[in-house]
């Protein structure tokens, strides 16, 4: 079955930086990649996803890039602010496979003033 | 949208009892729901895949006789957790797929399940 690992499993950076967070996963049939992000005591919500036939996907201060060949993707979070502070999951999917997620360990983002 | 709802928020029983968990797509319909448990500081498990009309899909290692689940209508998908002991005592989140052909899964806001 799939495997995703995610590092680092906390960053903490400072208001303004940049955060980047990096996920590989094993199975070379995965087709879709979101990323969830957390918050205390919440369900995960979904802040941008890819899909294996796009390299790179971008939605105002987050992006998502993806390396088929190397089985890895990365978020990465520009001009971070404090609200951006939470757990973030990445996961993988075959979407002919029912769609099934697995997810990554989660990364704790905290984002200092 | 895609709004997904859950009910209770949390709850507290008595080791013994059966509790039953609702998850809602209120917006939109879920021909396919999935069901996940997360301990504290761990990633989402996958518990159970929930198709309407059909059995559920467990994972394995999951008791499907312990977690009763239900999926009865294009909006509605139960899980009961039934006979709950303290170690059953977990955050379960539901999430459910936009549509026959999406893939894209919108989570509820899960159900923190206390059993003492």
């Amino acid at each position: 079955g799939e495997n995703v690992e995610q590092h680092p499993s906390t960053l903490s950076v400072q208001e303004g930086d940049s955060a980047v967070i990096k996920c590989t996963y094993s199975d070379s049939a995965s087709n879709y990649f979101p990323w969830y992000k957390q918050e205390l005591g919440k369900g995960p919500q979904l802040i941008i996803d890819i899909r294996s036939n796009v390299g790179e996907k971008k939605d105002q201060r987050i992006a998502v890039t993806l390396n088929k060949t190397a089985k890895h993707f990365s978020l990465h979070i520009t001009e971070t602010q404090p609200e951006d502070s939470a757990v973030y999951f990445c996961a993988a999917s075959y979407t002919g496979g029912g769609n099934k997620l697995t997810f990554g360990t989660g990364t704790q983002l905290k984002v200092e003033l | 949208g895609a709004v997904v709802s859950q009910h209770p928020s949390r709850v507290i029983c008595k080791s013994g009892t059966s509790v039953k968990i609702e998850c809602r797509s209120l917006d939109f319909q879920a021909t396919t729901m999935f069901w996940y448990r997360q301990f504290p500081k761990q990633s989402l498990m996958l518990m159970a895949t929930s198709n309407e009309g059909s059995k559920a899909t467990y994972e394995q290692g999951v008791e499907k006789d312990k977690f009763l689940i239900n999926h009865a209508s294009l909006t509605l998908s139960t899980l009961t957790v039934t006979s709950a002991h303290p170690e059953d005592s977990s955050f379960y989140i539901c999430s459910a797929i936009k549509g026959s052909s999406s893939y894209e899964q919108y989570f509820g806001p899960g159900t923190r399940l206390t059993v003492t």
